[in-house]
């Protein structure tokens, strides 16, 4: 159960796009549909950004979209703004009926 | 409105045991999973285990498996999570969460969360 590898940190200018990526194996995001994105604010408590794969839950943005290409997943936030500020993580169903996580993104908002 | 409260954490020494609750409210319990997911102080998001929504069904990671035991009682809209043999790592926040969907157990869409319960293990 290897955490999927996400980059620890990213930047952007309020406006831009970026895109985090997370990366794991056939065993688990290459494998299904089922790959999710939380949003989590210091001190606050995670939130469903995106689940499988590209699908927003209602009342979340339309600047966040999902996208997954052989063993790597992405979360892509177009129209960068100060909130966005946060830590991201996404999250795999594995082949062995657990489920995994990134290791986590810091995105700061310059 | 989907509310997830968890009770139970606090101190405890290496080797000893705590029992976790997490009382739902705002939607059909008997119908959803729950998971329980912990974060390690300053750490990132670990999947801890789930629970079927009729209980007949458990799963855990590997690191918890036969020291952690999750059960519910659908009559009190209650998830348990018994810790046993409690180590220095298992310090975390802990979290219930609730799934997107109902019909398969696990598929790691948590689409409400608890405001947690801290354990910490240390002598």
């Amino acid at each position: 159960q290897s955490a999927l590898t996400q980059p620890a940190s990213l930047s952007g200018s309020p406006g831009q796009s970026i895109t985090i990526s997370c990366t794991g194996t056939s065993s688990d995001v290459g494998g299904y549909n089922y790959v999710s994105w939380y949003q989590q604010h210091p001190g606050k408590v995670p939130k469903l950004m995106i689940y499988d794969v590209r699908n927003r839950p209602s009342g979340v943005s339309n600047r966040f979209s999902g996208s997954k290409s052989g063993n790597t997943a992405s979360l892509t936030i177009s129209g960068l703004q100060a909130e966005d500020e946060a830590d991201y993580y996404c999250s795999s169903y594995t082949s062995t009926n657990t489920v995994v996580f990134g290791g986590g993104t810091k995105l700061t908002v310059l | 409105e989907v509310q997830l409260l968890e009770s139970g954490g606090g101190l405890v020494q290496p080797g000893g045991s705590l029992r976790l609750s997490c009382a739902a409210s705002g939607f059909i319990f008997s119908s959803y999973s729950v998971n329980w997911v912990r974060q390690a102080p300053g750490k990132g998001l670990e999947w801890v285990s789930v629970i079927s929504s009729s209980g007949d069904k458990t799963y855990y990671a590997d690191s918890v498996k036969g020291r952690l035991t999750i059960s519910r009682d659908n009559s009190k809209n209650t998830v348990f999570l018994q810790m046993n043999n409690l180590r220095a790592e298992d310090t975390a926040v802990y979290y219930c969460a609730k799934v997107l969907r109902g019909g398969r157990i696990l598929t790691g869409v948590f689409d409400s969360w608890g405001q947690g319960t801290l354990v910490t293990v240390s002598s």
